[in-house]
């Protein structure tokens, strides 16, 4: 079975400071790795993926995220966030072989806090 | 397209009543998910269904609550009797390949 583990329950950075979150998964094999973010009072929302190919990410809102297969990571990168981006972000993962890769497995989540 | 639709939105009940919560998917996804969201226990999948058909209820915390697809188009989640520790947010989510997508989710609050 899959896991996730986002090693930072909290982050805070100052606007325009660029951002990484830490993701780290457990998977035998290939897995497809997503990012959401989650805004107060909202739903999650997907911010990007990564099924297979270039290992850099590109995804909305100005954010990227590499796959490291060495490491088992896929870490989330901004260059410079804005007060806006403070929100709880959740990295999971999903396998090719448990049904069609759409069930995932949701880390902890971090809450990302942004400093004026 | 609308996104996933879920309602009501937000839902104030006192103990013992019934509550349903409702859900429409993204049109084409074959895959539909429950969720519930605490502070305390985060994201906890509840149930989840393909084509219609539920295939995993495990996360189904007791037999008050029970989750219902009768076609493509619409999924149902009731809790009865409703208790206050059922207080949470609840998430509906749908996908084809290609991630999950969330509904807005209803926040509810049992008293």
């Amino acid at each position: 079975a899959q896991s996730v583990t986002q090693p930072d329950i909290h982050i805070t950075v100052s606007e325009g400071a660029s951002l990484e979150l830490r993701c780290n998964y457990s998977y035998g094999a290939t897995p497809y790795l997503f990012w959401y973010v989650q805004s107060p009072g909202q739903g999650l929302q997907l911010l990007l993926k990564y099924f297979s190919g270039d290992t850099l990410v590109q995804g909305i809102k100005g954010f990227e995220a590499e796959f490291k297969r060495s490491q088992s990571s896929f870490n989330l990168r901004k260059p410079s966030v804005h007060w806006s981006d403070a929100a709880e972000y959740f990295c999971a993962v999903g396998a090719e072989d448990n049904n069609a890769g759409n069930m995932l497995t949701f880390g902890g989540g971090t809450r990302l806090m942004v400093k004026p | 397209d609308a996104g996933v639709i879920q309602s009501p939105r937000h839902e104030v009940t006192e103990m013992g009543q019934e509550v349903t919560l409702r859900c429409k998917p993204i049109s084409g996804h074959d895959y539909l998910f429950w969720y519930r969201q605490t502070m305390m226990r985060g994201l906890e999948l509840l149930i989840y269904f393909n084509n219609n058909v539920p295939i995993d209820d495990s996360g189904m915390p007791e037999d008050r609550f029970s989750a219902k697809m009768p076609n493509a188009s619409f999924s149902t989640l009731k809790i009865q009797p409703s208790e206050p520790r059922d207080s949470a947010v609840y998430f509906c989510a749908s996908s084809s390949v290609g991630g999950q997508y969330f509904g807005p989710g209803t926040r509810l609050l049992v008293l």
